[in-house]
């Protein structure tokens, strides 16, 4: 079966501009989370949705938002993006999201000049 | 939440050797113990999990040993190749929260 896919996997944006990153999870999976991977602060969470509703959030400011279509595709938001934003983020689908194995897309490489 | 460390942050080891890596959290409720693989360029996998009513797992060259008094779990590789070569992540979870990665270890297997 299909894996998890992201798009676009490289995005090269403006500071001060937004950035819209999708997420389409294996299919059946209810569950999508999101994580920024830097070189220093290893995988931080973003958020968590399951059946479209947001069930997690980690500490990101309010520029960074999220939503999952009824299908189970994900999009996560940034808004008025800063130099620190740039980083690859990954998303990760899961059956429930409880205790089952998390299956990561090959991530979308943002970078804000 | 969870407060999650991981030690050594990089390890260095000779082909051959063995290799332990040790996952520290601080949730007592936390009953499941799952360790992730990222390769250079690559998205991280599932390699071995454990559940918090077993106190070991083995799968081939990789075992992980699971603590929970001392709020601890380690993932051991033995007969350690090049391509072990990574970095590794452990996520201990517990209940009705997500996943959240310790900062990960960069193991290198020196040929």
């Amino acid at each position: 079966k299909a894996g998890v896919t992201q798009t676009p996997r490289y995005l090269i944006k403006t500071r001060g501009q937004q950035v819209t990153l999708s997420c389409s999870p294996i299919s059946g999976h209810r569950s999508v989370s999101w994580y920024q991977q830097t070189p220093g602060q290893g995988l931080q969470f973003l958020f968590e949705y399951f059946s479209e509703t947001q069930r997690n959030k980690g500490n990101f400011p309010g520029r960074f938002s999220g939503r999952q279509f009824s299908n189970s595709r994900s999009e996560m938001n940034v808004s008025t993006l800063e130099l620190g934003d740039s980083a690859l983020y990954l998303c990760a689908s899961s059956l429930t999201g409880r205790r089952t194995e998390a299956f990561f897309g090959q991530g979308t490489r943002l970078t804000v000049v | 939440g969870e407060n999650v460390e991981q030690h050594p942050s990089t390890l260095s080891v000779q082909e051959g050797d063995s290799a332990v890596i040790k996952c520290t959290y601080s949730d007592s409720a936390s009953n499941y113990f799952p360790w992730y693989k990222q390769e250079l360029g690559k998205r991280p996998q599932l390699i071995i999990d454990i559940r918090s009513n077993v106190g070991e797992k083995k799968d081939q060259r990789i075992a992980v040993t699971l603590n929970k008094t001392a709020k601890h779990f380690s993932l051991h590789i033995t007969e350690t190749q090049p391509e072990d070569s990574a970095v590794y992540f452990c996520a201990p979870y517990s209940g009705n929260t997500p996943l959240v990665f310790g900062k990960g270890t960069r193991l290198s297997v020196i040929a």
